[in-house]
């Protein structure tokens, strides 16, 4: 148990669905992140929030949508996906951002599967 | 560009030591980072190095060279529930952290 937990821990949507991933961070961090983690591949950040202010997006598409509304919850939301995006989705939180001895303590992630 | 390499797979005997490299170039240097992630769960962290030399806790012993760009975690005593993959990352002159693709290792009895 890290302190962070993902909902759900595993979705299955089409392509012209609308979902979202939810995380939670129990440990009174300042910032969150999500990750997304391919198969044999590096994990890449995708966004970053510290304070519930945006402060990183990598490129990613705009079919992901993130929102922070208080900084101990986390949202990625999902609408009109592609079969590529099928992959473990992972939320962290750390006491701050920006800072080299601030550790991330990661969610146990949400497989998601696109058809 | 910036990249950290990582053996994809290795196996080592129960009861032994096993050594996992990551080499790293990066654009600047804020400290590097050993995750554990056990299959279908969230990575944990190990440890962090931000100066030259050894950390050691426990069975496990993190190494940093940051004048040669590498590090390599240590296990000794292995079992069988060591069996992860071991993530690498090299937090970066802008504070973010750039990942390796992992080492995952097979314990074998």
């Amino acid at each position: 148990e890290t302190g962070v937990t993902q909902t759900p821990r595993h979705l299955v949507m089409g392509m012209t669905n609308k979902k979202s991933l939810k995380c939670e961070q129990h440990l009174g961090h300042n910032a969150m992140y999500w990750y997304k983690q391919s198969a044999k591949k590096p994990l890449e950040l995708m966004f970053v929030y510290s304070l519930e202010e945006r402060v990183e997006n990598n490129s990613v598409p705009s079919r992901f949508s993130p929102e922070c509304p208080n900084s101990s919850h986390l949202f990625l939301h999902l609408h009109t996906l592609q079969p590529e995006d099928s992959a473990l989705y992972l939320c962290a939180s750390s006491q701050e951002e920006g800072s080299g001895a601030s550790k991330q303590f990661f969610g146990p992630g949400t497989r998601l599967t696109v058809l | 560009g910036q990249n950290i390499d990582q053996p994809t797979e290795m196996t080592a005997t129960e009861g032994a030591i096993v050594q996992i490299n990551c080499t790293y170039q990066t654009s600047g240097f804020n400290g590097l980072f050993w995750y554990q992630q056990h299959a279908g769960e969230a990575p944990t962290f190990l440890s962090y190095n931000v100066l030259d030399g050894l950390e050691e806790k426990g069975r496990f012993s993190s190494f940093l060279s940051r004048s040669k760009g590498y590090s390599y975690l240590l296990l000794k005593e292995l079992q069988m529930k060591d069996s992860a993959s071991y993530l690498c990352a090299v937090m970066d002159s802008n504070y973010q952290l750039i990942w390796g693709a992992g080492t995952k290792l097979i314990i074998k009895p």
